[in-house]
């Protein structure tokens, strides 16, 4: 059964320290999307791509937040530096393109925790 | 602006019986509907979904009600199963391949 890969399942940093999650979204799937978490909320999103192209990053905190999807399959999120805010579940969710394809898969997700 | 709202944070039903779930929205653009289900330390699994051009949708022991005017909709499990205690999530989104608008989430209990 096709599935969407992430990885680390958890990270745990210091503050002001970089850190990189990975996602490889499910075969054939033309958008991907990041959504974090945090504890008693539900998902929101940060950045979404269709193929390697940014469709919405409105709500990525730019400043200290990046996302790339170089060659339109797999995809890595960027915080640099980490704040202690940062700490949530990130989650990373794919679809195919087209009418019909409304439904979203998600990935188990990178546990963040900063210190 | 809390766009789709759960207001109920949990629910403890019995086994067996009907567990019903419940959903609003406030934006109108709002044309597709989808619940999620989701254990703790694992991602959300897509459950059942609904277009706003229909009232209600079926898949197996899960239900989906849409009512437009009311802005509503609610997820109906019968017969509620012990492993179907997790978190349940409300989703919106206008347009296909577009950002997913999430409730807070409601934690169903089946107890035995």
């Amino acid at each position: 059964e096709a599935e969407v890969a992430q990885s680390p399942r958890y990270k745990i940093t210091e503050k002001s320290q970089a850190v990189a999650f990975w996602c490889d979204p499910i075969s054939g799937h033309a958008t991907l999307y990041w959504y974090r978490q945090i504890l008693g909320q539900g998902p929101e999103l940060l950045v979404q791509f269709q193929d390697e192209s940014v469709v919405d990053d409105s709500q990525l905190p730019k400043d200290r937040f990046s996302a790339e999807r170089l060659k339109g399959v797999d995809s890595t999120l960027k915080i640099q530096p980490a704040e202690l805010g940062d700490s949530a579940m990130y989650l990373c969710a794919s679809s195919g393109f087209g009418r019909g394809n409304n439904e979203q898969f998600f990935g188990p997700g990178t546990r963040l925790t900063v210190l | 602006d809390q766009q789709v709202k759960q207001n109920s944070p949990s629910l403890s039903v019995q086994e067996g019986r009907i567990s019903i779930l419940n959903c609003d929205y406030t934006n109108s653009m709002f044309d597709y509907f989808l619940w999620y289900k989701k254990y703790p330390a694992e991602g959300p699994t897509f459950l059942i979904s609904i277009s706003s051009i229909k009232d209600k949708n079926e898949d197996g022991r899960f239900t989906v009600f849409l009512n437009k005017s009311a802005k509503h909709l609610s997820l109906h499990i019968v017969p509620s199963q012990p492993g179907d205690s997790a978190v349940y999530f409300c989703a919106a989104q206008t347009g296909t391949a577009s950002k997913l608008t999430f409730g807070t989430g409601t934690r169903l209990q089946v107890t035995l």
